[in-house]
Formats: structure tokens, sequence, C-alpha cells
């Protein structure tokens, strides 16, 4: 029940294309859905975050879509550029004071020129 | 700023040796937390301090001794490691407070090679 099942694993999309990710839990506790950004050799920077009250919160490219009743929520990049190649990880978490993240296993994305 | 130091960028160490790593944050953050990760996988959680309070331990070995001096320093004591333990470790924070959303920011890791 801890899980968070995130698809694909890998995603090639042309530039100026949409990339979108998805991700599902089974935790109704959870009530805080992230997206990290990793480059290479780099830590997972925080993208954009939704809780669970709304069902979509956008931030310039990036939306999150979020849908309470099917336990699933996916991340959206409009306009895809190739600075946006990066493993792209969803995550779970409950309200609390130092609750711990449960990770997806990552999406691999890559945005052709 | 929502920065998160590391340091060093990278280490090499033998089997024998014992190294540390730092990590430093200054956004008033009272949670921090110490990762493991491994090429094309998730961050795997170790340790989480609350209030400088070891809070959570993830069943981690004992060659890994982790240490809060105070509420923006946290380390992570190394010995007598495994090959198998080379990855990148990072290091994390977030607010901490009860009633707070887990909002995690990350470090930029350390590499960590074994040998």
């Amino acid at each position: 029940q801890q899980q968070v099942k995130q698809s694909p694993q890998s995603l090639i999309v042309q530039k100026g294309g949409i990339s979108i990710i998805n991700c599902a839990y089974e935790n109704t506790a959870f009530d805080y859905f992230p997206w990290y950004q990793q480059f290479p050799g780099k830590g997972p920077a925080l993208l954009i975050a939704i809780r669970p009250d709304v069902s979509e919160k956008k931030e310039g490219r990036f939306t999150i879509s979020f849908n309470k009743s099917a336990k699933q929520f996916s991340l959206h990049i409009m306009d895809s550029q190739p600075g946006d190649s990066a493993t792209y990880f969803c995550a779970a978490s409950r309200k609390s004071g130092y609750s711990t993240l449960t990770f997806g296993k990552g999406t691999m994305l890559l945005v052709s020129p | 700023d929502t920065e998160v130091t590391q340091t060093p960028k990278h280490l090499v160490m033998g089997m024998t040796n014992k190294k540390s790593l730092k990590c430093e944050q200054h956004m008033g953050h009272r949670a921090m937390y110490w990762y493991k990760q491994k090429a094309k996988k998730p961050p795997e959680l170790m340790f989480v301090y609350s209030y400088e309070k070891l809070s959570i331990n993830e069943s981690v070995p004992s060659r890994f001794s982790p240490e809060c001096p105070n509420s923006s320093l946290l380390n992570l004591h190394l010995h007598a490691l495994q090959p198998e333990d080379s990855a990148l470790y990072l290091c994390a924070s977030s607010q901490g407070s009860q009633g707070s959303y887990n909002e995690q920011f990350f470090g930029p890791g350390t590499r960590l090679t074994v040998l």
C-alpha cells in the first residue's frame, strides 16, 4: 500500500511536443504529491507539487493533474525542450513533520531537437 | 534561499578508511534526511533527523553512522564500507514542523566510490 507506480519508464518526445508522465498510488492517507527533476550526477530538484484539495496546478510549462477518486496524478510538460531531458520522479507523502517520501521508479525523458 | 550544500562532491575510499560526508542548510528547517541513490533508481531513505534527534533509521548497516551536531548540520560517518556501498549520497531538508507539508529540498549529493 506504500507503493507509487510510475509510467512510462522512458519517454522520447520531439522538441515542442507534450511530455506526459503518470503515477498511481494506493495509500489514501497520502496528501502531498511532489515531482522531482534530476539531471545526471545532480541531486533531485523539487519541480512542482500538488495537494489533494485541487485537481490541477500549473507553473510555467509544467502542470500537475490530480484525480483523487482514481488515485492518480500526472505531470505534463508543454512545449518540451531539449533542456528538459532528465529523469523525473513522482512521489507521495503524508502531511507530517518529517514524513517519508514514497518515490516512483522514475521516468527518463529525452527531448529530441 | 532553498539551498542544501554537501561536501565533498566526490569521495574515493578504501574499505578500511574512515571518512565523513557533510550537509548544511540555512533555511531554518528542522528535519534533515540522508538518502542513498544507485544509478537509474529513486533515492532510498537511510536516516531522518527531526529537531536534531534521530527519528527514523531504515535498518541501515552500522558502518554508516549519522550525526546531527545542530539544526543546520548533518554528518554521515563512514567506516569499513563495501564496494556495493558506492552510490550517490543525498542530503535533504524540510520544514519539519507538525502540520507542515513534506516539501523536501535536496543537496547536490556526494558521489562515493568504495574500492
